[in-house]
């Protein structure tokens, strides 16, 4: 079974630094006939469903501030947020959706002011 | 703009059959990939299977063949059937779809319906 994990499991940053989570799938998830990475990243606040921040591994949704980035490719990616707010603690979670695989996400990072 | 909202009973004793269903409004089910997520309280995200509008579906095998999805097109519903539930069941269950720019991602959501499995 195909295995997603996120590293750290939580980290504290100070407002206005850079916060950096890394995600890892035990498969590729690129897919050459189309050249994308099917590995999206999302955002959850508590009591609020999850909200799609970027797919494509580095595509940001319509909306979404441009201190997010999202890079990688194959099996390692990693979530950027640039410039920390204090509406960015959230628990941020990755997951693989290609095709041929079982969807799966990883466990999650939660992110806090330091 | 496309709105989900899920809906259940809230609570289901175990061995039984859990239903749910997600009712679209502003958009039709005839689009996308339409996914059902949980999240056991104080926990992450699990995805339990994505349906796409013509029929195809993709299921978490670790529910070993529980789940069933099903598309009412006329009705403009995304239904979840789930059986032989037990406690490690209880969650929320979100309902998501794709969008024109990702049709696998779940880019709009439903408010989640809590679902408890007791006696």
């Amino acid at each position: 079974d195909i295995v997603v994990t996120q590293s750290p499991d939580s980290l504290a940053v100070s407002l206005g630094e850079r916060a950096t989570i890394n995600c890892k799938s035990s498969q590729s998830v690129f897919e050459k006939s189309n050249n994308v990475n099917y590995l999206g990243w999302y955002q959850q606040k508590p009591g609020q469903p999850p909200r799609l921040l970027i797919y494509w591994a580095s595509t940001r949704e319509s909306g979404v501030p441009d201190r997010f980035s999202g890079s990688g490719s194959g099996t390692d990616f990693t979530l950027t947020i640039s410039s920390l707010q204090a509406e960015d603690v959230a628990v941020y979670y990755c997951q693989q959706y290609h095709p041929t695989l079982t969807w799966t996400f990883g466990q999650g990072t939660r992110v806090e002011i330091k | 703009q496309v709105q989900l909202q899920e809906s259940g009973p809230g609570l289901v004793k175990p061995s039984e059959t859990l239903s749910l269903t997600c009712t679209v409004s502003g958009g039709s089910v005839s689009s996308y990939y339409w996914n059902w997520i949980r999240q056991p309280p104080g926990k992450g995200l699990e995805w339990i299977g994505s349906m796409y509008y013509s029929g195809s579906t993709n299921y978490n095998p670790s529910l070993k063949s529980r789940a069933t999805m099903s598309v009412d097109t006329s009705r403009t519903q995304f239904s979840l059937k789930l059986s032989s539930v037990t406690a490690a069941d209880t969650a929320m269950y979100y309902c998501a779809r794709g969008s024109s720019v990702c049709f696998e991602c779940s880019v709009t959501w439903g408010q989640g319906t809590m679902v408890t499995v007791s006696s």
